[in-house]
């Protein structure tokens, strides 16, 4: 079945470095979302990219949707401890209907 | 507006034991759904509905069951808990659409199967 899937599984930085995750699908994909979930919290949404090749910043994030539309990244710049948490990517897969998450990526920043 | 609402936020079970997981939104989407997490294994759909009447499997739909009387409510049922269902759990509603497939989530039930 199709499959989205984002590496790493985990990724611990220290205050003030980068940090990026990669979300790959077997299928081309009608757009693509990301989500944040605080530990002990629930999924957020963050962002929705629906273009191929388009690029979205939220201060220091920036989401790549690419020009296949079959993967996608989130780079954090000067990752702060306030940006602890696991991000998932989604998308749309079989119709809008079902909407499949990768597995996601912990983050874990050391102050 | 409250959104989407889970009940309970937590809850034990013995093996075998039946219960109902809540699931209310206020939002009029059409969609709704329902996820577990487990560690290591992202957020994995069990069942969902497209509108009142109509619902369909996920990826992992075998012990539970579903019914959408209404579009604000989504239940799910465990009719005979195991172990293997220990998991947080998690109802999802969005607007189906390519331009706005944004996902809400409820705040979760943590369930423990003893």
């Amino acid at each position: 079945g199709q499959q989205v899937m984002q590496i790493p599984q985990y990724q611990h930085v220290q205050e003030g470095e980068d940090f990026t995750t990669y979300c790959n699908s077997s299928t081309t994909l009608s757009n693509i979302q990301w989500y944040k979930q605080r530990p002990g919290g629930h999924p957020v949404f963050l962002i929705q990219l629906v273009k191929s090749g388009e690029v979205k910043k939220q201060k220091r994030l920036t989401f790549q949707f690419g020009e296949a539309k079959k993967n996608s990244s989130l780079h954090i710049t000067a990752t702060q401890t306030t940006d602890v948490g696991t991000y998932f990517c989604a998308g749309p897969t079989g119709s809008n209907y079902k909407l499949t998450f990768g597995k996601g990526t912990l983050l874990t920043v050391n102050p | 507006n409250a959104g989407v609402t889970q009940t309970p936020k937590f809850q034990v079970l013995k093996t075998g034991q039946s219960m109902t997981l809540q699931c209310a939104q206020d939002m009029n989407h059409e969609y709704m759904s329902w996820y577990r997490q487990d560690p290591g294994m992202g957020l994995r759909l069990i069942h969902y509905s497209v509108g009142a009447g109509i619902t369909d499997q996920g990826e992992v739909p075998n012990g539970y069951n579903v019914s959408r009387s209404t579009t604000e409510d989504f239940p799910l049922r465990l009719l005979s808990a195991a172990p293997s269902q220990t998991s947080v759990y998690f109802c999802a509603t969005w607007i189906t659409g390519v331009l706005n497939t944004e996902a809400f989530f409820g705040q979760g039930t943590r369930l423990t199967v003893v």
